[in-house]
């Protein structure tokens, strides 16, 4: 089946650094990729959408500068949170769509950044 | 997306049948009806989904209720591995992202 490596699988990080998180889809080609968030005991949450070629569309209260997404080919879309705080401490997730698949996404095995 | 509802939490025995509950009385015609699971620190893996008829496959059984309003994941035997929150969610075929709700957190007791 459809496999999304998603790296670092974890990373510790100095306030104030920035932090990339990459997403790749492995056996396919994705048109559109999601990234989520998701702190402790909470459900995920829904941080932008990313098509490849174009510019994220990003949930609103989600800050476009400073959780920066690129997704410039087909296989891989990457993460930057920028001037990362410990409130950003939390568990991403990347998920991708295969351009004819309209029925399930794949997610990846997720990233955990804790600021310090 | 329609809204969906599920139990907090449930526990099961290993080795027994487990029959997990999503009610969804809003859904639409166009809805499809999907189920993930997340295991601990892992990201979301996909079950099963279907639309009005009943689904197997290699995972779980999806039984869906005449009037599609609700909808039952059974886990025919579960496993301590089965041990993990099921989101149940709806989503039409031209929708882009799932909108994930709270989940049920199963527990498998050995």
């Amino acid at each position: 089946g459809a496999v999304v490596s998603q790296h670092p699988s974890r990373v510790i990080c100095k306030s104030g650094t920035s932090v990339k998180i990459e997403c790749r889809s492995l056996d396919f080609q994705a048109t559109t990729m999601f990234w989520y968030r998701q702190f402790p005991k909470q459900s995920l949450m829904l941080m932008a959408t990313s098509n490849e070629g174009s510019k994220a569309t990003y949930e609103q209260g989600v800050e476009k500068d400073k959780f920066l997404i690129n997704h410039a080919s087909l296989t891989l879309s990457t993460l930057t949170v920028t001037s990362a705080h410990p409130e950003d401490s939390s568990f991403y997730i990347c998920s991708a769509r295969e351009w004819q698949d309209n029925y399930g996404y794949t997610f990846g095995s997720g990233t955990r950044l804790t600021v310090v | 997306d329609a809204k969906t509802t599920q139990p907090n939490s449930m526990e099961s025995n290993e080795e027994e049948p487990v029959h997990l509950p999503c009610n969804h009385s809003t859904i639409s015609g166009t809805d499809y009806i999907h189920w993930y699971r997340q295991l601990p620190s892992q990201g979301p893996e996909y079950v099963i989904h279907g639309l009005t008829s009943n689904v197997n496959n290699r995972m779980a059984s999806l039984a869906i209720a005449e009037d599609r309003k609700s909808s039952t994941l059974i886990l025919h035997r579960a496993t301590l591995r089965d041990a993990a929150v099921y989101y149940c969610i709806l989503r039409d075929n031209y929708g882009q992202n799932f909108v994930f709700g709270p989940g049920t957190r199963l527990s498998v007791l050995p």
